[in-house]
């Protein structure tokens, strides 16, 4: 069965710590990993798209990588405006042959001054 | 650009009532749209494909006859929670994926929120 774990379930931070969160997976044939950003009361903003283990991908001071088994979203000198909650979604097959994607419960981050 | 937008954005009312959401893809074409429940502090829950043209295609355990959706252009798709009781109650999310590429990500609107007395 495909499934998504995130890890940790929630992170508390201070401002500048640096940390990653980790995003496993199990999945019939990987066609692609989503990493969101979710707002409390908002619909998940996109971030980033990895297709094949190795990719890294960079916006400002997240950076996403993934392997054959999972990825990481490296979070630099974390700002108190990153804090939010981080989804990660796989996508796979879905009834009736339809792509879907099946997401993770997320990571809740919360960086303090 | 990537822009999906839902409304409305929140929905206070009595049971029995039924209840349309709307998801428009403001600046792409989306043959296929998305519709989502979410639970406090859980993730998204797929319920359906919404197929421009097409039936949706349910996931397991998911109503059609309480969950009605229509497709009826490349920028439209709703959601019509039928005779909607206190259970229905949730955080309901579209997206929309642009028709340029299979492996295009998901948009998402900015959800619903229901609340049924």
């Amino acid at each position: 069965e495909d499934q998504v774990t995130q890890s940790p379930e929630a992170l508390r931070l201070q401002e500048g710590e640096s940390s990653s969160l980790n995003c496993s997976y199990t999945v019939s044939g990987l066609r692609g990993l989503f990493w969101y950003r979710q707002d409390p009361g908002k619909g998940p903003e996109f971030l980033f798209t990895l297709y094949s283990a190795g990719e890294e991908k960079e916006k400002e001071r997240l950076k996403a990588t993934l392997t054959k088994k999972e990825s990481f979203l490296h979070i630099t000198a974390p700002k108190p405006e990153d804090s939010a909650t981080y989804l990660c979604a796989v996508q796979a097959m879905g009834s009736g042959g339809y792509n879907k994607l099946i997401f993770g419960a997320g990571t809740r981050l919360a960086v303090h001054p | 650009g990537a822009v999906v937008s839902q409304h409305p954005s929140r929905v206070i009312c009595k049971s029995g009532t039924s209840v349309k959401i709307e998801c428009r893809s403001l600046d792409f074409q989306a043959t296929t749209m998305f519709w989502y429940r979410q639970f406090p502090k859980k993730s998204l829950m797929l319920m359906a494909t919404s197929n421009e043209g097409s039936k949706a295609t349910y996931e397991q355990g998911v109503e059609k006859d309480k969950f009605l959706i229509n497709h009826a252009s490349l920028t439209l798709s709703t959601l019509t929670v039928t005779s909607a009781h206190p259970e229905d109650s949730s955080f309901y999310i579209c997206s929309a994926r642009d028709d340029f590429g299979e492996l295009q990500p998901q948009h998402f609107g900015d959800g619903t929120r229901l609340s049924i007395l």
